[in-house]
């Protein structure tokens, strides 16, 4: 059965940094593409940012660029987020999902998603 | 940046129901649009993509269809356990725009 468990979210001050993170099993994490999707009362449903099986190909939301890092470690099967210079429509949940792809571009889809680690900032 | 559209933004209906959802894009995005189901306090779940093609172990009283900019989602006989939020998303580009949603709840 797939998993995807998120973790690291929490209340956090304007202008810091947070690094949420997805831990993997059931699948066979390494061969695929990953994404991170936020959602929030005022945003919807927000695409984040993407990464290759391999790292070696990133994509990330123009409202993020800059600021986030997406980062994976296959042996690890885990996913990672890093958020710098947070502000106020940076608070949402956040998911990770998988894609049955190891590249994404075009036909990508997010098959399975985790539950979400909320990520408030706030002074 | 493509933008995605929804209507109707919310629909009342009941058990039994043919229900249908129209998603459109700013521009042509092929077969490359995906609909997901999300219910309260639950992460999406993906019920079609490639415009068409049912993820496996979603029912098939639902359907996709369209192609270029207008697509939708028929539900061809409304369970109770259909009542839910549903998005639709493009994947033309590595940007993934999502729809602000279709609220589908109960007469």
């Amino acid at each position: 059965e797939v998993q995807l468990v998120e973790s690291g979210g929490g209340l956090v001050q304007p202008g810091r940094s947070l690094r949420v993170s997805c831990a993997a099993s059931g699948f066979n994490f390494d061969d695929y593409a990953m994404h991170w999707v936020r959602q929030s009362p005022r945003k919807g449903l927000e695409w984040v940012a993407s990464i290759s099986w391999n790292s070696d190909r990133t994509a990330y939301a123009d409202s993020v660029k800059g600021r986030f890092t997406i980062s994976r470690d296959n042996a690890k099967n885990s996913l990672y987020l890093q958020m710098n210079s947070l502000g106020g429509d940076d608070t949402a949940l956040y998911y990770c999902a998988t894609d049955p792809l190891s590249y994404f571009g075009s036909g990508n889809y997010f098959r399975y998603w985790g539950q979400g680690t909320l990520v408030t900032v706030s002074s | 940046d493509i933008q995605m559209t929804q209507s109707p933004s919310s629909l009342s209906a009941s058990v039994g129901d043919r229900v249908t959802i129209t998603c459109r894009a700013s521009q042509n995005i092929n077969l490359y649009l995906n609909w997901y189901q999300q219910k309260p306090g639950k992460a999406p779940k993906l019920l079609i993509y490639a415009a068409s093609t049912l993820q496996g172990g979603v029912p098939s009283r639902f359907s996709g269809s369209g192609a270029g900019t207008d697509f939708t989602l028929t539900i061809t006989s409304l369970q109770p356990d259909d009542f839910a939020t549903y998005y639709c998303q493009e994947s033309s580009s590595p940007l993934f725009s999502f729809g602000p949603g279709t609220k589908v709840d109960f007469k």
